[in-house]
């Protein structure tokens, strides 16, 4: 079965420096890859997924991921963060199988404070 | 989030009582999904349908079943709430297939007493 690790639950960052979150996936083939973002109270919003192609991805909010085959990894990356960025990062996998219609799998989560 | 929502947003139960919670969609999406999301855990899927009738098991599915008589609306059960349940439940919704994305609801909390 496939697996999520976000190796960090906390990471505080400055207003307007670089963020990178971690994630690493254990999957035997390439997956589905995808980032999401949780505010307080909130539902999650997708962020960007990965499918196959080019392995640098843009998203929403001018986030980036780059898939890492040999690394096995999917990190988001962001170049100058907002205090509105302040939120719960999820890192998911879901299986190239079947339909795909058994969900994805999510890892536990990032907690990203902005400080001033 | 639109096109989906879920009822009641909040909820306190009593252990042992039974509890339904909806998920209501408006955009036809075949996949629908269940997830309770808990601290250290992140998020852990329940059910999942497929169909309508069609539904299947995942990761953290004893103690709760699930129903969809119609597209649109998909119901989880917890046939006797236990404190362990006391939870956020999100529902789900993929017009494909679970690989191509899901839009999110706004969630249910649920606290058994």
């Amino acid at each position: 079965a496939q697996s999520v690790t976000q190796p960090d639950i906390h990471i505080t960052v400055s207003e307007g420096a670089s963020l990178e979150l971690r994630c690493n996936y254990s999957y035997g083939a390439t997956p589905y890859l995808f980032w999401y973002v949780q505010s307080p109270g909130q539902g999650l919003q997708l962020l960007l997924k990965y499918f196959s192609g080019d392995t640098l991805v843009q998203g929403i909010k001018g986030f980036e991921a780059e898939f890492k085959r040999s690394q096995s990894s999917f990190n988001l990356r962001k170049p100058s963060v907002h205090w509105s960025d302040a939120a719960e990062y999820f890192c998911a996998v879901g299986v190239r199988s079947g339909g795909g219609a058994d969900g994805l799998t999510f890892g536990k989560g990032t907690h990203l404070i902005i400080q001033p | 989030d639109a096109g989906i929502t879920q009822s009641p947003r909040h909820k306190v139960t009593e252990t042992g009582t039974p509890v339904t919670l909806r998920c209501h969609q408006t955009e036809n999406h075949r996949y629908m999904y269940w997830y309770r999301q808990d601290p250290g855990h992140g998020l852990r899927l329940i059910h999942y349908s497929y169909g309508v009738k069609d539904t299947d098991k995942g990761e953290v599915s004893d103690g709760y079943s699930v129903s969809r008589s119609k597209t649109e609306d998909f119901l989880l059960t917890l046939e006797s709430a236990t404190s362990s349940q006391t939870s956020v439940y999100f529902c789900a919704i993929s017009d494909r297939t679970a690989n191509y994305g899901y839009t999110f609801g706004s969630g249910t909390r649920l606290t058994v007493v």
